[in-house]
């Protein structure tokens, strides 16, 4: 069957230190994966997008990279700031299906 | 910020009320995506639709109805509302041409006694 894991645990890191979370899938064929944020009770916002041919985008102090062999994506924030405390989600688009399928998340907590 | 809107925002009611929960957008976006999503786990899409008088159900079987009469607004009614549907509902669109990106407005949190 179809998933999408991500690490349920939370994430803590210090300040200033680089984040980096995982998003593995199985049994998608995916055109493109989406990561975006989630703040308690909001909805989630748009981040980053990267296409099955590329192998990393950029976007200020975040990065993402997208291995389709391994079936996985990571995800990176440098320099992190308290601020950067949320739910991180990844959404993946597989050939077909009328909408993105979201992961359950992982909530990432810098301390300052 | 996306500029798409839903209330209300908190609602708590009792077992049999009927609700509607709104939503709209100002983005001129063709796709609109109702999402369920109880705390700490993942979106369950429940309904969307492509446009205008298009609608249909999501991955998820939900008792809820759907309408799209305008392209802006996508309300969402519980006709008999039951303590198994408390969660949040979250409200989506997208463009046509823009990889399904979403744009999520800020939910709707609902408590059924």
């Amino acid at each position: 069957s179809q998933k999408i894991e991500q690490n349920s645990e939370a994430l803590n890191i210090q300040e200033g230190k680089t984040a980096t979370l995982t998003c593995n899938y199985t049994n998608y064929s995916p055109a493109y994966l989406q990561w975006y944020r989630q703040d308690p009770g909001r909805g989630p916002v748009f981040l980053l997008l990267i296409r099955e041919n590329e192998k990393e985008k950029r976007k200020e102090r975040l990065k993402v990279t997208f291995d389709t062999t391994l079936k996985q994506s990571l995800f990176h924030i440098t320099a992190s700031q308290p601020a950067d405390s949320a739910t991180y989600l990844c959404a993946l688009d597989d050939t077909g299906r009328r909408a993105l399928t979201f992961g359950s998340g992982t909530r990432l907590q810098v301390q300052p | 910020e996306a500029d798409i809107y839903q209330t209300p925002r908190y609602l708590v009611i009792g077992t049999g009320k009927k609700i509607t929960l709104e939503c709209s957008q100002t983005m001129g976006h063709d796709k609109m995506y109702w999402y369920q999503q109880d705390p700490g786990m993942e979106l369950h899409l429940i309904h969307y639709s492509y446009g205008v008088n298009s609608t249909e159900k999501g991955d998820l079987s939900s008792e809820s109805t759907v309408s799209r009469i305008r392209t802006e607004h996508f309300p969402l009614t519980l006709e008999s509302a039951r303590p198994s549907h408390t969660s949040q509902y979250l409200c989506a669109s997208s463009a046509r041409t823009d990889l399904k990106t979403q744009y999520f407005g800020p939910g709707t949190r609902l408590l059924v006694l």
